[in-house]
């Protein structure tokens, strides 16, 4: 069945850092694909997302690329900031009607 | 918009008692879910609607838990009897639609936090 599955954490790094969160999916046909954030305290938020083979999706500074080849979607970003401290998902819409959701990734930015 | 709502944001109850949680979806949108997040099992899938029905309530842990639709607008989500191990944090969420490959994304609510003693 479809899946995702992103790297553990917790990952920490000192601010203007380079951040790489790893997401690789396992599905049939063609998924559409998302990464969300949640700050402490709240809700997951939509961070950005592609809905087909190579296309970026980019917001905040963050990017991702849906790479088909290599079936992944990592989350990157070029300067963290101590405001990007949260947890990040990385989630699915295959062929069920409901998104299957990574395990979360939690990132702490520290000065 | 104001988004999905969510009430209450906190929940204190004695172990037994009767719990409610609620949820107004965004205006429009046709498909509502329920989620449980707790460290060990992370986020969970509980029960979805779409056009007000139950379509998939087989993540509901027991059924001590249930879960309505009345309208398009609201939604509820009920412990009877409540016990120590259902203390989470639970999320509503709503969708324009869904179905196989949707590029529509899911908006959370802030979550009822739980806390059963």
């Amino acid at each position: 069945g479809d899946s995702v599955t992103q790297m553990e954490g917790p990952v920490t790094l000192s601010e203007e850092a380079f951040l790489t969160i790893n997401c690789t999916y396992t599905a049939t046909g063609y998924p559409s694909l998302f990464w969300y954030v949640q700050y402490p305290g709240e809700g997951l938020q939509l961070l950005l997302k592609a809905t087909k083979a190579d296309d970026k999706g980019s917001n905040k500074g963050f990017e991702a690329t849906y790479r088909k080849e290599t079936t992944s979607f990592h989350l990157e970003k070029g300067s963290v900031q101590v405001s990007d401290s949260a947890v990040y998902f990385c989630a699915l819409s295959g062929t069920g009607n409901q998104f299957y959701f990574g395990t979360g990734t939690s990132l702490t930015v520290i000065p | 918009d104001a988004g999905v709502i969510q009430s209450p944001r906190h929940e204190v109850t004695e172990m037994g008692q009767e719990v409610t949680l609620r949820c107004k979806p965004i205006s429009g949108h046709n498909s509502l879910f329920w989620y449980r997040q707790t460290m060990m099992r992370g986020l969970e899938l509980l029960i979805y609607f779409n056009n007000n029905v139950p379509i998939d309530d087989s993540g509901m842990p027991e059924d001590r838990f249930s879960a309505k639709m009345p309208n398009a607008s609201f939604s509820t989500l009920k412990i009877q009897p409540s016990e120590p191990r259902d203390s989470a944090v639970y999320f509503c969420a709503s969708s324009p639609r869904t179905g196989s490959y949707s590029n529509y994304g899911y908006t959370f609510g802030s979550g009822t936090r739980l806390t059963v003693v």
